[in-house]
């Protein structure tokens, strides 16, 4: 099955810094990667996804980037704001729907 | 965005019983729903694939005895707990998707307690 691992498993960052996460996916088949934001307690909320025939996406101060050939991708925030303080995951899918998540970083933005 | 509503979002419950967690996409027919687990500060855990109409595929090492999957819809999936002891204490949460490979939408999460 896919594998998905995740780097790194904290990340501190000050306000207004950026902050990357970075996975790695295994299985080449794979063609759909999505990252959630999940705050104590509440449900994962999709903040940005992109498909294995696009590079790269940006939504606001969020982007990911894809490199197949590597099957890695990463989250890009920018201008961090304490309210992006949360526990962030990856995953990943191929056809059958299921996704594989990654162990998640816990990002905390400093005032 | 498609709402899916779990429930009990908590539940509390003794040792030995059973505890049924219901899942229900309310604007959409989710042909597929998925279940979770996870620990505190863990990732998530894919337990089971539920199809609509079909047994669920449970993934390796999940008890299907244990834990009871049923899809008899397209917008509602149970999971029930058999026989529950504290080890099976997590935060439970479901998943539905409309197509192949789009967004993921997941339910509110229950946390069961068992004592």
């Amino acid at each position: 099955g896919e594998n998905v691992e995740q780097h790194p498993s904290t990340l501190s960052v000050q306000e207004g810094d950026s902050a990357v996460i970075k996975c790695t996916y295994s299985d080449s088949a794979s063609n759909y990667f999505p990252w959630y934001k999940q705050e104590l307690g509440k449900r994962p909320q999709l903040i940005i996804d992109i498909r294995s025939n696009v590079g790269e996406k940006k939504d606001q101060r969020i982007a990911v980037t894809l490199n197949k050939t590597a099957k890695h991708f990463s989250l890009h925030i920018t201008e961090t704001q304490p309210e992006d303080s949360a526990v962030y995951f990856c995953a990943a899918s191929m056809m059958d729907y299921k996704l594989s998540f990654g162990a998640g970083t816990t990002v905390t933005v400093r005032a | 965005g498609a709402v899916v509503s779990q429930h009990p979002s908590r539940v509390i419950c003794k040792s030995g019983t059973s505890v049924k967690i219901e899942c229900r996409s309310l604007d959409f027919q989710a042909t597929t729903m998925f279940w979770y687990r996870q620990f505190p500060k863990k990732s998530l855990m894919l337990m089971a694939t539920s199809n609509e109409g079909s047994k669920a595929t449970y993934e390796q090492g999940v008890e299907k005895d244990k834990f009871l999957i049923n899809h008899a819809s397209l917008t509602l999936s149970t999971l029930t707990v058999t026989s529950a002891h504290p080890e099976d204490s997590s935060f439970y949460i479901c998943s539905g998707t409309l197509y192949m490979n789009t967004e993921a939408f997941f339910g509110q999460g229950t946390r069961l307690t068992v004592v």
